[in-house]
């Protein structure tokens, strides 16, 4: 596809669960993020991969959150033993260096 | 710290009537500034961007947005509104001197188009 798209759309987890929130960029693009949405706020950024490098992962909320891209292509964000404050939707971006960032269309993510 | 204000959390306008979306920025140097449009179950869309050209810039759509340092503002616009401008509107900053760095968005603003 020419866009960047993520899996699953919508996840539903029961309070303690592990999720894994996968991030197809776009062909070629170096710079991968991860963003989380709360609802009714504005995207919070969570972690920046440049190829496979993580070189920036401030925004991780707790060590429960683990994101990795092992060939600088695909990503995975995890989240460890969910709580229901980690219900929100979780977007993902690339671009080339010093680009545009793209947009996936979000994991929206409900833990019960 | 960067930081970004959006003004008003919903704004109503009757169809082809004036869109203005407000934006102030907190930064020491005048960062790059972006504006991105949500439709709903969908992923972000860049309307436009500002790095350190020209102060007035156009995007798509028919919005454009005016960069004012003295204010620290960057007001989106579009001088007639059309009912499929009803979206959340995001205005988001990025260091100049983090080429590859992550984007600091507003709160959002609700665009509701009346007929």
């Amino acid at each position: 596809g020419a866009g960047v798209s993520q899996s699953p759309r919508y996840k539903v987890a029961k309070r303690g669960q592990d999720v894994a929130l996968r991030c197809d960029p776009i062909s070629g693009h170096v710079s991968l993020f991860w963003y989380q949405q709360a609802l009714g706020q504005g995207p919070e950024f969570l972690t920046y991969f440049q190829n496979e490098a993580q070189l920036d992962k401030s925004g991780l909320p707790s060590d429960r959150f683990f994101a990795e891209r092992p060939e600088g292509s695909v990503s995975t964000l995890k989240i460890q033993r969910t709580q229901q404050e980690d219900s929100a939707v979780y977007l993902c971006a690339s671009s080339l260096i010093s680009d545009e960032q793209f947009f996936g269309p979000g994991t929206r993510l409900t833990v019960l | 710290a960067q930081s970004v204000t959006q003004l008003g959390s919903h704004v109503s306008v009757s169809e082809g009537a004036l869109v203005l979306l407000r934006c102030n920025y907190s930064s020491s140097v005048p960062p790059y500034l972006f504006w991105y449009v949500q439709y709903p179950n969908q992923g972000l869309q860049l309307l436009l961007k500002y790095t350190s050209a020209a102060t007035l810039v156009k995007g798509i759509n028919g919005f454009e947005a005016e960069f004012k340092k003295s204010e620290t503002s960057f007001h989106l616009t579009k001088p007639s509104a059309h009912m499929s401008d009803a979206a959340e509107y995001f205005c988001a900053v990025r260091s100049i001197y983090n080429q590859g760095g992550k984007l600091i968005f507003g709160q959002g603003t609700e665009l509701s188009v009346k007929p």
